[in-house]
């Protein structure tokens, strides 16, 4: 039972435009969430988080929205550089004694074509 | 400073040797996490430490699978009698506290023949 869902395995986006990467989850007691980018040989790293008070958190050009009644969010590249070229994964915690286990998506490789 | 550390880069064994995995967390983070990811997953969580207790060991896939943790630093990865579907790149990472944003490593990827 896949609880972080990716449903898109793979996304091009023409560098300059918006890239928009989607991730569902079943779990409604998850309050905690980040977007994790990974490199080929390389451990993922982190991007950006948002905690479910929120709908919505910026970090230059890395935008998290969070709709909590539809179990969705999803980041936002603007604009899209080709150095973002890498696998973006998505990830939840939930509250109390399990905050320290973050459940992951499949991932969705992004390639920003020059 | 320098980040999570982690070796051997790859691992090649045959099945039904041991195998031990080392992880140099980031100097000061209290809890360490070990996560691997097979072919075409997600990232699966394995245990995780605080200080040199693991609190949790209930993702560890079986019993062939320990792990431990010295002198709240550097954990050690260990997998009894490989078998091929415990081939997967294996993560470790840490963070300052419990529930904090996590710190990766490279990672280790094993190959049981």
């Amino acid at each position: 039972d896949q609880q972080v869902k990716q449903n898109s395995p793979s996304l091009s986006v023409q560098e300059g435009r918006i890239s928009i990467l989607n991730c569902d989850y079943t779990n409604s007691m998850f309050d905690y969430f980040l977007w994790y980018k990974k490199y080929p040989a390389e451990g993922p790293t982190f991007l950006i988080s948002i905690s479910s008070i929120k709908d919505k958190n910026e970090d230059g050009r890395f935008t998290v929205f969070l709709n909590k009644s539809a179990k969705h969010l999803s980041l936002h590249i603007v604009p899209s550089q080709p150095g973002d070229s890498a696998v973006y994964f998505c990830a939840a915690s939930a509250p109390g004694a399990g905050s320290y286990q973050l459940t992951f998506g499949k991932g969705t490789k992004l390639s920003v074509i020059p | 400073g320098a980040g999570v550390s982690q070796s051997p880069s790859n691992k090649v064994t045959e099945k039904g040797k041991d195998v031990e995995l080392r992880c140099d967390p980031i100097s000061g983070h209290t809890a360490l996490y070990w996560y691997r990811q097979s072919l075409g997953q997600g990232l699966e969580f394995l245990i995780y430490f605080q200080g040199n207790s693991a609190p949790d060991k209930s993702g560890l896939p079986s019993d062939r699978f320990s792990a431990e943790r010295t002198g709240g630093s550097v954990s050690t990865l260990t997998i009894q009698r490989t078998q091929q579907e415990d081939s997967a790149v294996y993560l470790c990472a840490s963070s300052r506290i419990q529930g904090n944003e996590q710190y990766f490593g490279p990672g280790t990827r094993l190959t049981v023949t």
